[in-house]
């Protein structure tokens, strides 16, 4: 079975500055989708950026970039210029190519300080 | 109303209460999901419908009983909870595959508080 591993519980970084979030997964699959999603506190969450495994090139949405190393099992997130608005909780997530569970990591608590 | 919605967004029921969970997508999915996302826990995924039919039951125990009318609504029947069931229900929904390399990005609703007592 695939899992999914976020090391950092509490993030922190001091607005405009950058961070970055760090995802592992273990799968035996060579096919399959990785998933960066954003929770702000009591709100609904959203999908940050998305890579296909296929693809060699790291996908990037504005200030959002991911570090895909297929080999390596990692995936980490990039924000760069953060601003007070991207305080969330990040999950990273797997999905298996045909497949429509997502398996979840545990989720990395992100703080922006003013 | 956009996206996915869900109602009631906080819920307190008793151990022997009947009480349901709604969802309603407006995105024209045609598969819907349901996750528990306990404290400290990572998401888990409950069920998956597709076109109505349901297609994945992740070993959920029977006081928990989904029903999918349609492709747009999602209800989660609530009978006999424990305690240890009080969590955040989410809701999601999805095109649904279409085959390989179909992204089938999942859209969450805001989710349903849930405490028993």
């Amino acid at each position: 079975a695939q899992t999914v591993t976020q090391s950092q519980p509490e993030m922190s970084v001091q607005e405009a500055e950058t961070v970055t979030l760090s995802c592992t997964y273990d799968t035996s699959e060579s096919d399959y989708y990785l998933f960066w999603y954003k929770q702000p506190p009591s709100r609904q969450m959203i999908l940050v950026i998305r890579q296909e495994a296929y693809k060699q090139q790291n996908a990037t949405e504005n200030r959002f970039s991911v570090n895909f190393q297929k080999a390596a099992k990692s995936f980490s997130l990039k924000i760069s210029d953060s601003q007070l608005g991207d305080a969330a909780m990040y999950f990273c997530a797997y999905r298996s190519e045909g497949a429509q569970k997502l398996v979840f990591g545990q989720g990395t608590r992100l703080t922006i300080n003013p | 109303e956009t996206g996915v919605t869900q109602t009631p967004r906080h819920l307190v029921m008793g151990m022997t209460n009947k009480k349901s969970l709604k969802c309603e997508q407006h995105l024209g999915h045609n598969a819907m999901y349901w996750y528990k996302q306990s404290a400290k826990k990572p998401l888990e995924l409950m069920f998956v419908y597709n076109f109505k039919e349901q297609t994945e039951n992740n070993s959920v125990p029977s006081r928990f009983s989904p029903e999918c009318p349609n492709s747009s609504h999602l209800f989660l029947h609530l009978h006999t909870l424990q305690p240890e069931d009080s969590a955040l229900y989410l809701c999601a929904s999805s095109p649904s595959p279409r085959g390989p390399h179909s992204t089938d990005t999942q859209y969450f609703g805001p989710g349903t508080r849930l405490t028993v007592l």
